[in-house]
Formats: structure tokens, C-alpha cells, sequence
């Protein structure tokens, strides 16, 4: 089982800031890692897919990149609504598995 | 729009078992897998399970090989989890979610149900 540890498991920043997640991969998984973003209550949402690509809906400020083991997503700067908590997940082996999350809250 | 909504709460017994529903809307259902995904109170996300609307086949993970069943009916767009011998660790919140790409099953989520709880208590 590919194992996913994001870090770090909470980022403290203010409205404007830059913010820059991690995720690293038990093994090679290529470009085959998403990120979603999941807001209190709500279910998750598809934020960017194979490594860099953004999905549907998401600003230009989120983006992705990565290859192999070690990958990032970077807010370029936080907009109130992008306060929430954020997942990769891979599909490159089954089963298929998640990160841990990191919760991005306002500072 | 592409829409999945699942039914609602369950508060079960340990050693019952649940039954839950998954209803797609604004796409062709046959097209894209379906997955289910479990989140824990305060955890990540764990894939159960997925179906392949259009065959019938489906592939479970192995840790609820033995509890899990997922099935379709076509003909109301719908997807379905039963999970079996239920025990408290779980309850959690359980997503259906279409897989992102048409015809292929290691794929992203996207979009997601709303979820539904599932808690087991005596």
C-alpha cells in the first residue's frame, strides 16, 4: 500500500500569504496524485488531477507539481475562501489511499 | 448538472448491517465507475470499494473483502454499499463518488455525494 504523508498537518497563514502543502509518497507514483479541497461540512472536492492539472471551478492561484515521491500545491495567495483542509490522494497501486490532510487556518 | 445524492443517516447495532444508496444524475451512469469512501470523525479518507455501473463487476479492498458488497440498478441510476457485522470503529461518514475519468477505475474522485453517516452504537 502506496503511503501518502502530508505536511505539515497545519499551516497558519494570513489572507495574502503564500501557501505551500507537501505531500510525499511511500514509493514512485509518477504524475498520479490529485489534491482535494474539503471545507467543513462539506464533501470533497477535486482541486487539481495528475500532479499539475487544475480541475474545473479552481482559480488560477491553486496550482500542483511534482513527480515520483514528492509533490506540492501552492496557493499563491489565500483568498478567505480557500481556508479549509486540503488531501492527495494517489492512483498509481490499489488500493487506492490518501494523505492525512493539512488544514490551512487563518492566522 | 453531474449530481450524486445518497440517503440519509443510519444509527445501527453492532453485528447489523447497513445499506446505503448512491443516485446519479446529469451524466450517463454506465459511463464512469462509481467508488465509495469512508472518513472516519476527525480522520482522512479510507477507499472501500468500487463498481463498474455498465458490467457489474466490482473490486473491494482487501481489509472489507469479507463485509462489503456493492451493487447498481441501471434502470434508476443508483449505486449501492451494504456493509456487514458492522463494529463501532465503522462509523463514519460514507461518500459514493464518480470516478473523474470515463471507463477507468484508478482514477480521482469527482464529484462526491454528500455523504452519509453511518453510526454504530449499542
Amino acid at each position: 500500500e502506496v503511503l501518502l504523508t502530508q505536511s505539515p498537518a497545519t499551516l497558519s497563514l494570513s489572507p495574502g500569504e503564500r501557501a505551500t502543502l507537501s505531500c510525499r509518497a511511500s514509493q514512485n507514483i509518477r504524475n498520479y496524485l490529485a489534491w482535494y479541497q474539503q471545507k467543513p461540512g462539506q464533501a470533497p472536492r477535486l482541486l487539481i488531477y495528475d500532479a499539475s492539472n487544475r480541475a474545473t471551478g479552481f482559480p488560477a492561484r491553486f496550482s500542483g507539481s511534482g513527480s515520483g515521491t514528492d509533490f506540492t500545491l501552492t496557493i499563491s495567495s489565500l483568498e478567505p475562501e480557500d481556508f479549509a483542509v486540503y488531501y492527495c490522494q494517489q492512483r498509481s497501486n490499489w488500493p487506492l489511499t490518501f494523505g492525512g490532510g493539512t488544514k490551512v487556518e487563518i492566522k | 448538472q453531474v449530481q450524486l445524492v445518497q440517503s440519509g443517516a443510519e444509527v445501527k447495532k453492532p453485528g447489523a448491517s447497513v445499506r446505503v444508496s448512491c443516485k446519479a444524475s446529469g451524466y450517463t451512469f454506465s459511463d464512469y465507475y462509481i467508488h465509495w469512501v469512508r472518513q472516519a470523525p476527525g480522520q482522512g479518507f479510507e477507499w472501500m470499494a468500487w463498481i463498474n455501473p455498465k458490467s457489474g463487476g466490482t473490486n473491494y479492498a482487501q481489509k472489507f473483502q469479507d463485509r462489503v458488497t456493492m451493487t447498481r440498478d441501471t434502470s434508476i441510476n443508483s449505486a449501492y454499499l451494504e456493509l456487514s457485522r458492522l463494529r463501532s470503529d465503522d462509523t463514519a461518514v460514507y461518500y459514493c463518488a464518480r470516478g473523474y475519468t470515463s471507463g477507468l477505475a484508478g482514477t480521482e474522485f469527482d464529484p462526491w455525494g454528500q455523504g452519509t453517516l453511518v453510526t454504530v452504537s449499542s
